[in-house]
């Protein structure tokens, strides 16, 4: 069974660094891509950016190119999202999800709260 | 940059049909795929490629496309189908994927 399981919540002040983690089983983490999931309290689904396992090759949706670092560790079959130097404004639910075509796989989210 | 376009909310009576659409201009060359988001939950997959139901997905779910218009029909809503609906597709290029910005269907 495909499972994505995804790193507890976190609270953090702005500034902080922070690495939240998607850990995958019932299949192997180079064989599909993963992407990353942003959404706003109240609001709808942000695409972030992708990752390929297999090979590292990564995407970025401009909107935040600039701010995140996806990565993925396969040896543990795990993919990251990064910020390091959060703001009040990245304050979500992440979301991660595997892309067979669609996305078919979810995890069950990341509740990342900013606050100073 | 690309953007899909969906009607923020929707009511609807139990039993009668709710049609839900999206907009883009790639849409003719990239599918479409729609997702339900109750609250709460992470979204799940209830139509791929345009018009194909994932197993699991009640038949009372379709989907179509036709031009630059994708649209999600549930037919003989159900009063467990009240959730927020997001299409999701990419750009003409298919290197950037994007979603709409969702419907929230309220079942009367």
């Amino acid at each position: 069974e495909v499972q994505l399981v995804q790193s507890g919540a976190e609270v953090k002040k702005p500034g902080e660094s922070l690495k939240i983690s998607c850990k995958v089983s019932g299949y192997n983490l180079t064989t599909h891509w993963i992407g990353w999931v942003r959404q706003m309290p109240g609001k709808g689904l942000e695409w972030m950016g992708v990752i390929y396992p297999g090979d590292s090759e990564t995407i970025y949706s401009p909107s935040f190119q600039v701010h995140v670092t996806i990565s993925a560790d396969t040896s543990i079959n795990t993919a990251y999202l990064q910020w390091s130097s959060l703001q009040a404004s990245d304050t979500a639910m992440y979301f991660c999800a595997r892309l067979n075509g669609a996305i078919d796989y979810w995890g069950q989210g990341t509740l990342v709260t900013v606050s100073s | 940059s690309y953007e899909l376009t969906q009607p923020p909310s929707m009511s609807v009576s139990p039993g009668q049909t709710a049609r839900i659409t999206c907009s883009g201009d790639a849409l003719p060359k990239q599918y479409a795929y729609w997702y339900q988001q109750k609250p709460g939950q992470a979204p799940i997959l209830v139509i791929h490629k345009d018009t194909e139901r994932p197993s699991g997905t009640p038949e009372r779910f379709t989907g179509s496309s036709s031009g630059t218009t994708a649209t999600l029909t549930i037919s003989g809503v159900q009063a467990e189908d009240e959730a927020d609906y997001y299409c999701q597709s990419t750009d003409r290029s298919a290197t950037l994927a994007i979603f709409g910005g969702g419907t929230k269907l309220t079942v009367l």
